[in-house]
């Protein structure tokens, strides 16, 4: 079958840095995305990745290794406003997205 | 602001009675993907529609359909409602233009059946 892991639930600090991990087992890969989500709205895209390596887009980072079939998005300067869901998803060899539960992160003043 | 709308924003309605949800995707966006949230759930990928036609096909159950209009926007039909389907809706769409397009969200729909 196929599968997306992600811890359910981090805590943070405000200014810290936080590393939210996927995991994936899918059949194919046809790139990476994370969403994040905030309670009652609509998910909002951060980031894509289909080749392995980092990609950065100011206070985030999104890190990809097909062969290990893991990922990880990567929050620095933690800020209030980062507390939400963060949504990891892959395209299958089928191109159907497959998303993951979720991973709700807390940050702490 | 995505660029997608989705009506009505919230929706009561009674088990046993029918409701539409509409979406209209991003100007020039082909594809419409419909998914459901349950309270502190994952989303679940029910259907997609490309240029009018059925793409991809989910975990959608009977009691529910779409349609992908000429104008694209699409609607979301959700028929014999139970307790159960108390949910958000969320419309996305793409371009439609590649495999691995990105999805922009709507700002959902919650329904709720009593």
């Amino acid at each position: 079958g196929q599968n997306i892991d992600q811890p359910t639930e981090m805590t943070a600090t405000e200014g810290a840095i936080v590393q939210i991990n996927c995991t994936y087992q899918t059949s194919g890969f046809n790139g990476l995305f994370w969403y994040q989500q905030h309670a009652g709205e609509a998910p909002t895209f951060l980031s894509y990745n289909v080749l392995d390596g980092l990609e950065e887009k100011g206070r985030f980072s999104s890190f990809l290794s097909r062969s290990k079939g893991y990922s990880y998005l990567l929050l620095k300067e933690l800020q209030m406003k980062d507390s939400a869901t963060y949504l990891c998803a892959v395209y299958d060899s089928n191109y159907q997205l497959i998303w993951g539960a979720g991973t709700k992160l807390i940050i702490k003043p | 602001d995505s660029g997608v709308t989705q009506t009505p924003k919230h929706l009561i309605t009674a088990t046993g009675q029918r409701v539409t949800l509409r979406c209209s995707p991003r100007s020039g966006d082909l594809s419409v993907y419909w998914y459901q949230q349950s309270l502190d759930q994952g989303l679940q990928f029910l259907i997609q529609y490309y240029n009018g036609e059925e793409r991809a096909k989910g975990n959608i159950l009977e009691r529910f359909s779409a349609q992908q209009f000429p104008d694209l926007h699409s609607e979301l039909n959700l028929s014999s409602l139970e307790l159960g389907d108390s949910a958000l809706y969320f419309c996305a769409s793409s371009s439609g233009t590649g495999h691995t397009d990105t999805q922009y969200f709507g700002p959902g729909t919650r329904l709720t059946v009593l």
